[in-house]
């Protein structure tokens, strides 16, 4: 079983520009959600989702936006990329992270 | 709002010891809690669950206890292994089930020395 995959898992970007991270399951969970991880620091919840076409703000969601079409997919928007969002990006599905996306703004 | 706090911060032991992490939560209406592992670079593991109405889990070497009423939860490790060497994290529900995401608290980085 793949669980939870997430592309790419790498990326640097320039402030200003924008990026979509992907993320798809294969384990028909409902409930899914984008963490952040920032050195020395514990997940922060960024957005949520209950089920397809539910969203939900988490903690820190300024700057990302995600959309819920499917079941499978839960992807994350960044619009214009700021040096703030430098972080380490997971996603899950229930409780089955993926492997995450480390994401560099400069 | 929920906060996780975990002591401490890093812990290094040679290979062979028990050891345990300490994890507290502020808000002591929670329906579970879970430790994860975390290695350099890679996602969450979940490691044990604990529900509300359970004191401890145990799973091989591991086990976790659980005191609601004074916020605290440990995680034991018995005869520690260099591969036992990871980030552990230990989490709660936002709110109610889970259902809205968890709250983690910033981990305990383990060095077992062989």
């Amino acid at each position: 079983n793949a669980g939870v995959t997430q592309t790419p898992k790498f990326r640097i970007l320039k402030i200003g520009q924008s990026m979509t991270l992907q993320c798809t399951q294969d384990m028909n969970h409902n409930y899914m959600y984008w963490y952040r991880q920032d050195p020395g620091m514990g997940l922060k919840l960024i957005y949520y989702s209950v089920g397809a076409g539910i969203t939900d703000k988490g903690e820190v969601p300024n700057g990302y936006n995600v959309s819920r079409s499917t079941t499978e997919d839960f992807p994350l928007r960044l619009e214009l990329a700021a040096p703030s969002q430098t972080s380490v990006y997971f996603c899950a599905a229930r409780a089955f992270f993926g492997q995450g996306t480390r994401l560099t703004v400069v | 709002k929920q906060e996780v706090t975990q002591i401490p911060a890093a812990l290094s032991v040679p290979e062979g010891e028990n050891l345990v992490l300490n994890c507290s939560f502020t808000d002591s209406a929670i329906y579970n809690l879970q430790w994860f592992r975390q290695d350099p670079g890679k996602g969450l593991t979940s490691l044990l669950l604990i529900q509300s109405s359970q004191r401890e889990q145990t799973s091989g070497r591991l086990n976790a206890s659980l005191d609601k009423s004074s916020g605290r939860s440990t995680l034991y490790i018995a005869a520690s292994q260099p591969g036992d060497s990871a980030t552990y994290l230990c989490a709660v529900p936002r709110s109610g089930g889970g259902a809205d995401g968890l709250t983690f608290g910033k981990g305990t980085h383990l060095i077992i020395q062989p």
